[in-house]
Order: C-alpha cells, then sequence, then structure tokens
C-alpha cells in the first residue's frame, strides 16, 4: 500500500513568487492534515480536512496561504505571495476516519523562499 | 505558548542501554499521545500511542509511560540501538467536541544518538 506521497520534494523560490504543493494521502483516509516545521522548530498545525471540507483551519498563518482537497482525494496548499518567513518544510498526514486515529505523514516539502 | 515540550533537545546513549525521552504537557484537554520517530530528509513515523485511560503501553523494545497528575510522558527504548538514532517527536490531541479533533501538538523534537 503506498504511503503519503508530496510533491515536489523541494521548491526555491523567490519572494513575491506562489507556489502550490501537492499531497496524496493513503487511499481510503479521510482525514488530512498540513503542518509545517520551520528552522528546526517544532511542527506546527496548519490545517485539517475530512474528505473535501476544511474541519479546522485554526493554524493557517495568514489569507496568503490557501489549501484545497478537490473531491476529497489530494489536498493542494498554495502560497501567494511567499514571503521569506514562509520557509520550512510542510508535511501532509492521513488517517482513517474514528478517534484515536494514528497520522501518517509523508517526507514533507522543502520550501525556500529567497 | 508551547503546549507540549521537550526540554532536552538531545540524549546520547551507549548500544544496549535503556534510553528515556520525556515530553511535558499543559493542556489538561490532552488525552491522546503519540511519539513519531524522524529519519533526516523523511516525514516522521509513528511509534507508539498511549490514551489518557492508560499509563503504560508497550510495544516490542518501546514503552510509553502517563502520569496524568503530573501531566508528564516518557518513551523508553530498551535496548537502545545504533538504527534508533533520529528525532523523537512527542505529540499530544485533544478530545472531540470542538474542531480540534484529531490536530496533533508536537513537542520540538529530541534528537537521540546511540552510541555502537
Amino acid at each position: 500500500e503506498a504511503g503519503v506521497t508530496q510533491f515536489p520534494s523541494h521548491s526555491v523560490i523567490e519572494k513575491g513568487q506562489t507556489v502550490t504543493l501537492r499531497c496524496d494521502p493513503i487511499s481510503g483516509h479521510d482525514n488530512l492534515y498540513w503542518y509545517r516545521r520551520v528552522m528546526g522548530k517544532e511542527i506546527k498545525f496548519l490545517l485539517h480536512f475530512v474528505k473535501e471540507s476544511k474541519q479546522d483551519e485554526s493554524g493557517m498563518p495568514n489569507n496568503r496561504f490557501l489549501a484545497e482537497r478537490t473531491g476529497g482525494t489530494y489536498s493542494t496548499l498554495k502560497v501567494q505571495p511567499a514571503e521569506l518567513e514562509d520557509s520550512g518544510v510542510y508535511f501532509c498526514a492521513s488517517s482513517q476516519r474514528g478517534w484515536l486515529n494514528i497520522q501518517y505523514f509523508g517526507a514533507g516539502t522543502r520550501l525556500s523562499v529567497l | 505558548d508551547q503546549q507540549v515540550k521537550q526540554n532536552s533537545p538531545s540524549l546520547s546513549v551507549q548500544e544496549g542501554r535503556i534510553s528515556i525521552l520525556n515530553c511535558d504537557y499543559t493542556n489538561s484537554m490532552f488525552d491522546y499521545f503519540l511519539w513519531y520517530k524522524k529519519y533526516p530528509a523523511e516525514g516522521p513515523t509513528f511509534l507508539i500511542s498511549i490514551s489518557s485511560i492508560k499509563d503504560k503501553n508497550e510495544d516490542g523494545r518501546f514503552t510509553v509511560f502517563l502520569n496524568k497528575s503530573a501531566k508528564h510522558l516518557s518513551l523508553h527504548i530498551v535496548p537502545s540501538q545504533p538504527g534508533d538514532s533520529a528525532v523523537y517527536f512527542c505529540a499530544a490531541s485533544a478530545d472531540a467536541g470542538g474542531t480540534s479533533y484529531g490536530k496533533l501538538t508536537f513537542g520540538q523534537g529530541t534528537i537521540l544518538t546511540v552510541h555502537p
């Protein structure tokens, strides 16, 4: 069974440009999460989808970040326009429906904004 | 406001000995706790979890202990192996009801080095 896949693995862009990150969750997982780790600090929650609906987007930094999950399958996270402080590793995770669910993480996308 | 804290940035242990990684939390609403292991350039990998109705959970060489009154949990690895060298993250989650369902709050991580 394929795990959580993220693309690209690394993106280098200039300040003011747009970047779109993609996440393919484990097949059948209704829950999809985005997290970010900045400069070796703790991994911080961004948002949570249940199927195609946003369940919790309390961690989204500002309106330059837009997440979508079309048809309840893969998800995209767009940053527009990117700022220097957006640099970091963006992780996607997915889990099955139900409480006490284990979240399985992808390898992450390393975003460098210059 | 750091709700989950791992106060030891690093830990060095000899192969075969016990590794003890600690984690403290402040939010009394947390009732599910997980440990993840992370190698460089990879995503966090689930290790072991414990719910608040238990005080211990064991899986092979890994045991997690939960002390709810102290808001403290620890991960014991016995015996430690060089392949265990990685960053270990403690994570916590609160019960459903509001919109915090499933959201994980992580500590800063502890770098474990197991020497042969």
